[in-house]
Parts: structure tokens; C-alpha cells; sequence
């Protein structure tokens, strides 16, 4: 069964300062991968998602993600944190068939910004 | 926005109790999905409805039962609740029935409190 690793539980960086969390995934064949973001009392929200083709792959909101099938990794970067992405992040993987849809969910990474 | 709308956005109820947690997807989406955030068990997959039919299942409680309307509206149904029930309750959505059609979207969600 697939699984996602989110080895962060709190992570603290200063505003301007370079942000990376890290998604390790446990799949068999190429999953299809995700970032979601949750604010504070919202729903999760899709920052950005990896398919196929290029392994670097830009999201809304600034941020990139690269996929890495060596590391099974797919780490979330952003150059510049705003004090507006203080939120919850969650990377999650899917199987590649398209017989429904299972989102496994890693445990999720919050994120405090310190200004 | 993501244009799913769930209510209540908050339900307090005691044990043993049932309630019915609604769900109203974008328009023009076919798939709806509940999944369930709790501080022990993280998001968890409940279950999935395609245009109707239940599409993919997940962790789900024999003692909750979910079904999609013709108008294509969900229904999550939770009865014999117990303490252990009380969690964030997501509803999301998406056109196609697996995850390689695209991003899911999901709304607010019901937080139920199982007191």
C-alpha cells in the first residue's frame, strides 16, 4: 500500500528566508504526487501536483516541488516565505490507475513564520 | 472559494447520537470524497461517489454510510457515535472519478464534537 512520510511535524522560519519541507512516499510504481495547503479553518487547497514529464514543477503561491524517484522524494520549496503562508502543509500520493481515488495523506508539516 | 459548500460547519452532539453531515460539490463535478481529520489519525480516506455510485471506500465505520443524490449532493451518516468520532469532517470533489483527471477541492468542512 502507497504511504507518505512528512518527517517535519512543526517547522519555524524567519520572513524572506527559504523554505523546504520534506515528502518521502512509499509507492510501487510512479505515483501521481501532491502539496495541499490548510489554513487555519479552511479546507485543504492544491498548491501544485507532479504526474508525469518534467520533475520540477511549479505551484501557485510561489512554491515548487521536485520529484526525486532515486530518494522517493517530493520536497516543497519556496525562495521567500510571506507571513502568509504560516499554514498547514500536507503532501500526498495517489495511485496511477484510474480506478477511483484513494489520497493517502502524510501527517502534515505546520508551518510558523516568524517576521 | 472552492465552491463546495458543507454543512453544519459545526455540530455538537452525545454519544449514541446520529447525525448527517451534507455535502454540495462544484458545479459540474461528478466525484465526491469524505475524509476525516483527527489529531490521532490525520486525514483519513472515507469514501468516494461517482455520478451516484459509490466509486472507491476507505477506512470507513460500518456504523457510517455515506450515498450521492441525483442532484449529485452527498450525505455522510454517522450513528452510534462515540467520543472517538469526533473529528473535522471534509468533503471534497473533482470531475472524474480517479485522481488523474485532476485536482480535488475541498470545502470548509463539518466539525462534529462527540460529547
Amino acid at each position: 500500500a502507497q504511504s507518505v512520510t512528512q518527517p517535519d511535524i512543526h517547522i519555524t522560519v524567519s520572513e524572506g528566508a527559504s523554505l523546504e519541507l520534506r515528502c518521502n512516499y512509499s509507492y510501487g510504481a510512479t505515483p501521481y504526487l501532491f502539496w495541499y495547503v490548510q489554513s487555519p479553518g479552511q479546507g485543504l487547497q492544491l498548491l501544485l501536483k507532479y504526474f508525469s514529464g518534467d520533475t520540477l514543477v511549479q505551484g501557485i503561491k510561489g512554491f515548487e516541488a521536485e520529484f526525486k524517484r532515486s530518494q522517493s522524494s517530493f520536497n516543497l520549496r519556496k525562495p521567500s516565505v510571506h507571513w502568509s503562508d504560516a499554514a498547514e502543509y500536507f503532501c500526498a500520493v495517489a495511485p496511477d490507475t484510474g480506478g477511483g481515488n484513494k489520497l493517502t495523506f502524510g501527517t502534515g508539516t505546520q508551518l510558523k513564520v516568524e517576521l | 472559494d472552492s465552491g463546495v459548500t458543507q454543512t453544519p460547519k459545526h455540530l455538537i452532539t452525545a454519544t449514541g447520537q446520529r447525525v448527517t453531515l451534507r455535502c454540495s460539490p462544484r458545479s459540474g463535478d461528478l466525484s465526491v470524497y469524505w475524509y476525516q481529520q483527527s489529531l490521532d489519525q490525520g486525514l483519513q480516506f472515507l469514501i468516494q461517489y461517482y455520478n451516484g455510485e459509490e466509486r472507491a471506500k476507505g477506512n470507513i465505520l460500518e456504523r457510517f454510510s455515506a450515498q450521492q443524490f441525483p442532484d449529485l449532493h452527498s450525505e455522510l451518516n454517522l450513528s452510534s457515535l462515540e467520543l472517538g468520532d469526533s473529528a473535522l469532517y471534509f468533503c471534497a470533489s473533482s470531475v472524474g472519478q480517479g485522481t488523474n483527471t485532476g485536482e480535488l477541492f475541498f470545502g470548509e468542512g463539518s466539525r462534529l464534537t462527540v460529547l
